[in-house]
This record gives structure tokens, sequence and C-alpha cells, in this order.
């Protein structure tokens, strides 16, 4: 079964710096997707950013970037002149390209703090 | 469209007692999904519908809690004899084909039960 791991629980960071939040993951496909989502308190989450598996280049969107690497299975979020707007909670996510579902399966969670 | 909607925010019930929630994908998406989240985890899986087609069930989805997407359009998750395990946030997200390219959340209701 495919796991999802983000083994730290909580991170800061000032205003305008740079942070990197982890995510490692166990699967034995080759084909999959990967996913950061965000959840500020009480409102819905949101995608910030996707990766698709047999692309080697690391997906970009504007602040936020992502270092894929494949054989260490992780995908960490690199987050770049934090806003104090990006605090909330991040999870990553993994699923299957060949799902018929399209279930997604979550890391526990980063809560983001961001100082002023 | 203003995205997925789910009603209510929030629910307070006595253990014993059933609730329902409902789910307003985005009209075009015809997958819809259920996940439901504890406090400081991430959502886990409940169950999905393709259009009106239920065709996927976690083992966390007891019997007692069922889930209806009539004519492809809303859904609603019901559960019955709530019990104090089942405090959490439900979530509701909406897909156009498989989820590829990730899923629309709504905001979730929050069930507490006391």
């Amino acid at each position: 079964a495919q796991t999802v791991t983000q083994s730290q629980p909580e991170m800061s960071v000032q205003e305008a710096e740079t942070v990197t939040l982890s995510c490692t993951y166990d699967t034995s496909e080759s084909d999959y997707y990967l996913f950061w989502y965000k959840q500020p308190p009480s409102r819905q989450m949101i995608l910030v950013i996707r990766q698709e598996a047999y692309k080697q280049q690391n997906a970009t969107e504007n602040r936020f970037s992502v270092n894929f690497q494949k054989a260490a299975k992780s995908f960490s979020l690199k987050i770049s002149d934090s806003q104090l707007g990006d605090a909330a909670m991040y999870f990553c996510a993994y699923r299957r390209q060949s799902s018929n579902t399209g279930k997604l399966i979550f890391g526990q969670g980063t809560t983001l703090q961001v100082k002023p | 469209d203003t995205g997925v909607s789910q009603d209510p925010r929030h629910k307070i019930t006595k253990r014993g007692q059933n609730v329902t929630f409902r789910c307003d994908p985005i009209s075009e998406h015809n997958r819809l999904y259920w996940y439901r989240q504890t406090l400081g985890q991430g959502p886990e899986f409940l169950t999905y519908f393709q259009n009106e087609a239920q065709l996927e069930k976690s083992r966390l989805l007891s019997d007692r809690f069922s889930a209806e997407r009539p004519k492809g359009s809303f859904s609603t998750l019901e559960i019955q004899r709530t019990e104090q395990g089942d405090s959490a946030m439900y979530l509701c997200a909406s897909s156009l084909g498989q989820g590829e390219n990730g899923y629309t959340f709504g905001s979730g209701t929050r069930l507490t039960v006391v």
C-alpha cells in the first residue's frame, strides 16, 4: 500500500524568507502524481502545485517550487519570499496514475507559521 | 459557479442521532469524493461517485454511513446512530475526469458528536 509521510508537524519562517517542507512517500508504482495542498484555518483546501512522476523537471508555480527526487521518493515544497498569507497547514498527496478512483493519499500535514 | 459548496458548515449532535450532510460540486465535474479529516491529520478517502454511480467505498465507511448522488448532481452523506468517534471534518471534492489535475475541495462540514 502507498503511504505518504510528512515528518515536520510544524515549521516557521520569517516573512520574505524561504522555507522548505518535506514529504516522502512509499510506492511500488512507477507512474503517479504528487500534489501539495494548502489548507488555511477554517478555509477550504486548495491545490498549490502538481508534479507528474514521469517528468524530470521540477514543477514551479510563482513562489512555490518542488524538489522531486524520484529515486529517493522525496517531494519537498519550497516557498520563496514567504508572505503572511502563506500561513496554513500544507498537505502532500499521492495519486497512482493508473487509479480509476482518482483517490488521493495524504500525509499528516505540516503547519506553517509565518512571522512578521 | 462558485466552486464546491457544503452544508452545513458545523453540526453538533448528540450521540445516537442521525445526521446528513450535503455537497454541491462544480456543475461540470463528473466525479465527486468524500473524505474525512480528524484533527491534526490528513484527509482519508471515504467514497467516490462517477456521475450517479458510487464506484468505491473505503472500509472506513461502516454500515452506519451511506452516501448518495441522485441524478449525478449534489451528494448527501448520512451517518446513522452517530458515535463520538465520528467527530471529524467531512470534506467533499469534485473533479473533471479522473482528477489527474487535482480536485476542487469544499470548505467541509465539521461534525461534533457529544
